[in-house]
């Protein structure tokens, strides 16, 4: 049974640019949620895609979006970075009969 | 909307003391989930509590759901220093798998040797 798997690990990007972050699923989830932690705090709910449609979305901008693939994989976009965004971005898969949520290892984004 | 208050938000204990951590809902609990992260990185499964009452334990670590006072607490047993991190409680609808888990703000946990 695979884990949740995200990349890249880190990243430095400018303000103003645009950043996409990967995430796969864990084998027999189907829905993905992705999460802001800033330094401190506990993870924020961003949206949840479940069969490719965004099912759930937190208090946050449209500049962050995100897909869903056919393999149940998923991908979050964030546009016109602000230096607010660095953070670190937190993937779960969800949806098998255990009912549980099983996290990725984040990925660690700092806008410059 | 729902909201979880952990308590404390620190705490360093001796090697080898127990320690509690609670996590207190501002609406009814239908279910909690418990997370350690070390700094900076992902979170780790601990325990899913899904009804009221419910006790789980893994290893030295024990956790309870008081669904009346909309509590859940964590309590770890003879800590030790492979403990230390940060944990996280965590609120969601165990019945809607499309709802997502509302989160604490995290205790961090520091074990002196």
């Amino acid at each position: 049974e695979t884990g949740v798997t995200q990349s890249p690990t880190h990243l430095i990007k400018t303000r103003g640019q645009q950043v996409t972050l990967r995430c796969s699923s864990q084998s027999g989830h189907n829905t993905v949620s992705w999460y802001q932690q800033a330094l401190g705090q506990g993870p924020q709910f961003i949206f949840q895609y479940y069969r490719e449609e965004e099912n759930g979305r937190g208090n946050f901008p449209p500049r962050f979006s995100g897909l869903q693939f056919p393999n149940y994989s998923s991908e979050l976009n964030v546009n016109a970075l602000e230096l607010d965004d660095s953070a670190l971005y937190l993937c779960a898969s969800s949806g098998g009969t255990d009912f549980g949520y099983t996290f990725g290892s984040g990925t660690r984004l700092t806008v410059v | 909307s729902q909201e979880l208050e952990q308590s404390p938000q620190s705490l360093i204990v001796q090697e080898g003391k127990n320690l509690t951590i609670n996590c207190t809902s501002s609406k009814t609990l239908y279910g909690l989930y418990w997370y350690k992260q070390k700094y900076g990185e992902g979170l780790i499964f601990l325990m899913m509590l899904q009804k009221g009452g419910e006790e789980k334990s893994h290893e030295k670590i024990t956790a309870k759901l008081d669904e009346k006072k909309q509590q859940s607490s964590l309590h770890i047993t003879a800590s030790q220093p492979s403990h230390a991190g940060i944990y996280l409680c965590g609120a969601g609808s165990l019945y809607n798998q499309g709802g997502k888990l509302i989160f604490g703000q995290g205790t961090e946990l520091s074990v002196k040797p």
